[in-house]
């Protein structure tokens, strides 16, 4: 595709239900990232991956939150349990080479705007 | 650590010039980036930074001071569409992901 994208764009659920997310990066793209950004906030990094390894969890909040990678391209998000706290948009961004490399642009999907009640 | 600091709002009319200032702190430096995000929308690429000085895309400019910790991205010919956020993000140590300020909500009117 011409962009990354994501789905479901909305998600509502329950308190205590499990949500997956998924994001496609744009082809081609080894780097792999996800965010997720409250209102009137920048977004807060969660999870990093190049190719089909998490190379950098440190900001996954608790154990409830995990994501894959299997094939190196498409991503998903799972949310265990979910906590009103929850409740945020969860973007995707990919980049052709990592952040590290110096410069490397992260393009960013629309996001899913999950609302859990 | 990194923080990043912005102003949370600025107003300016159609037509004229605004400033958009950060300030950062962090342990190692590999450049900065600027993104623009309407509401609903997301982020998208404004300019990046790494060396000390002004560079300048168009309408917008971005300019560097990394002695000072500083930059600031300049708007020219203000227009109803650049009624946005502008986040002013870093790279963080380990070099893995971008480490974004809370965004300047811009609102230009007529």
């Amino acid at each position: 595709g011409a962009g990354v994208s994501q789905t479901p764009s909305n998600k509502v659920t329950e308190k205590g239900k499990y949500v997956e997310l998924r994001c496609d990066p744009i082809s081609g793209h080894t780097a792999l990232y996800w965010y997720r950004q409250s209102l009137g906030q920048g977004p807060e990094f969660l999870i990093y991956f190049q190719g089909t390894g998490a190379a950098d969890d440190s900001g996954l909040p608790n154990d409830r939150f995990f994501a894959v990678r299997p094939e190196g391209s498409v991503s998903t998000l799972k949310i265990q349990r979910t906590e009103r706290g929850d409740s945020a948009v969860y973007l995707c961004a990919s980049s052709l080479t990592p952040v590290r490399a110096g410069g490397e642009t992260q393009y960013f999907g629309p996001g899913t705007r999950l609302l859990v009640l | 650590g990194q923080n990043i600091d912005q102003p949370t709002e600025m107003t300016a009319t159609e037509g004229a010039i605004v400033q958009i200032n950060c300030t950062y702190q962090t342990s190692g430096f590999n450049g900065l980036f600027w993104y623009q995000q309407h509401a609903g929308e997301a982020p998208t690429f404004l300019s990046y930074n790494v060396l000390d000085g002004l560079e300048e895309k168009g309408r917008f400019s971005s300019f560097l001071s990394r002695s000072k910790g500083y930059s600031y991205l300049l708007l020219k010919e203000l227009q109803m569409k650049d009624s946005a956020s502008y986040l002013c993000a870093v790279p963080n140590q380990a070099g893995t992901a971008l480490i974004f300020g809370k965004g300047t909500t811009l609102s230009v009117s007529s």
